[in-house]
């Protein structure tokens, strides 16, 4: 069964400074990745997402993630934080099946200091 | 830009209520999902539809839950007699295409309230 770590439940970072929310995945093949964040009461909007090929993906807003295989590892990284950027953020594996389900970490929520 | 749409954005309930919770995919999206979280919990899959039939559900999605697409723009989820612990935010999602490597594109979600 596929599930998803996010170790930090919180995180809090300095606007300016850089940003690494980690996300550990268990899967028995080759993931789909993801991360989404989630503004309070909002939905959830996708950040950026892994299937296949370079193992650093751009996302939008700034960020990337980096999977890497041998750490079983999808990190998010953001070189400079802006105060926007205060939210909960979402790792999630895709089920490489036709039902597409994902499942989600717990989720990081962050906060930003001025 | 098209978007998930999802009605209505707070429902409140008494406990053995049914409720029913609306959503409008993207037009052209053929897959669709149910997912929910209770609050300050983790987002869980309850149900993927695909050509008028559930493809998969997960155990919560119980006999208490069902799955319809009336009409050519509608999704909805009822849940026949809601207990507290359905209090939750439900979202909606769509793709294009199956497997989750299409994006699933998620509505702003139902906030379900359960007295």
């Amino acid at each position: 069964a596929q599930s998803v770590t996010q170790p930090d439940i919180h995180i809090t970072v300095s606007e300016g400074a850089s940003l690494e929310l980690r996300c550990n995945y268990s899967y028995g093949a080759t993931p789909y990745l993801f991360w989404y964040v989630q503004s309070p009461g909002q939905g959830l909007q996708l950040l950026l997402k892994y299937f296949s090929g370079d193992t650093l993906v751009q996302g939008i807003k700034g960020f990337e993630a980096e999977f890497k295989r041998s750490q079983s590892s999808f990190n998010l990284r953001k070189p400079s934080v802006h105060w926007s950027d205060a939210a909960e953020y979402f790792c999630a594996v895709g089920a490489r099946t036709n039902a597409g389900k994902s499942t989600f970490g717990d989720g990081t929520t962050l906060t930003v200091k001025p | 830009e098209p978007e998930v749409t999802q009605t209505p954005s707070h429902q409140v309930t008494q406990m053995g209520q049914e409720v029913i919770l609306r959503c409008v995919p993207i037009s052209n999206h053929l897959y669709f999902y149910w997912y929910r979280q209770i609050l300050g919990q983790k987002v869980e899959f309850l149900v993927s539809f695909y050509n008028n039939e559930i493809s998969e559900k997960s155990e919560i999605f119980d006999d208490q839950f069902s799955v319809e697409r009336p009409d050519g723009s509608n999704f909805t989820l009822k849940i026949r007699s809601t207990k507290l612990e359905d209090s939750a935010m439900y979202f909606c999602a769509s793709s294009d295409e199956a497997g989750s490597y299409n994006e699933q594109f998620f509505g702003p979600g139902t906030r379900l309230t359960v007295l």
